[in-house]
């Protein structure tokens, strides 16, 4: 069965400090992958996607994420997070089989400390 | 258009009870999903729409659990004799053409 992985479900940063964040899928064929995030007392909103070509996609507020297919792989950073950066982030998957069903990590749960 | 809007925000319930949530999606979006999501993890998918077709609904989705989307335009999401383990939050999501999509605030499920 598909399945999305995070690898941390709690991280604790200072400002400045640099983030990296874990996902890895297990579906097989091609996918489209997303990372949201959900600021307190916010709903869920897109971070960024990936869909086809360059590996590195670039979000809003300074985040990237890598595509890397041969470690089903999609890696969330920052290079130097602040405050406000404080949310939970998710990632996704969707298979691109002509469905639309999409599996969600279990989140993590970022605190960055001012 | 203010995006994705959910109703009721909060609900009570007994067990035993049936309720209903509605969701109204962004006017252009023709795909609407419906998700679960309980303390610590991430939305769990229901099911979808692709207009007013139920194109997949979850395995894990019991026959308690119905959905409509009349006319490709709001939904509805039902939950009849709802049990203590239905307490959640249920999101509801819409989505053009291409696939991310863009999610209603919630309507969070108390059973009990």
């Amino acid at each position: 069965a598909q399945s999305v992985s995070q690898h941390n479900h709690h991280v604790i940063l200072s400002e400045a400090a640099s983030l990296e964040l874990g996902c890895n899928y297990s579906y097989g064929g091609t996918v489209n992958l997303f990372w949201y995030v959900q600021y307190p007392g916010q709903h869920l909103q897109l971070l960024l996607k990936y869909f086809s070509g360059d590996p590195l996609v670039k979000g809003i507020k300074g985040f990237e994420a890598e595509f890397i297919k041969s470690k089903f792989s999609f890696n969330l950073r920052k290079p130097s997070v602040q405050w406000s950066d404080t949310a939970e982030y998710f990632c996704a998957v969707t298979q691109n089989t002509g469905g639309f069903k999409t599996i969600f990590g279990a989140g993590t749960r970022l605190f960055v400390k001012a | 258009d203010t995006g994705v809007s959910q109703d009721p925000r909060h609900k009570i319930t007994k067990r035993g009870q049936n309720v209903t949530f509605r969701c109204d999606p962004i006017s252009e979006h023709n795909r609407l999903y419906w998700y679960r999501q309980t303390l610590g993890q991430g939305p769990e998918f229901l099911t979808y729409f692709q207009n007013e077709a139920q194109l997949e609904k979850s395995r894990l989705l019991s026959d308690r659990f119905s959905a409509e989307r009349p006319k490709g335009s709001f939904s509805t999401l039902e939950i009849q004799r709802t049990e203590q383990g239905d307490s959640a939050m249920y999101l509801c999501a819409s989505s053009p053409l291409s696939y991310e999509q863009y999610f209603g605030p919630g309507t969070r499920l108390t059973v009990t």
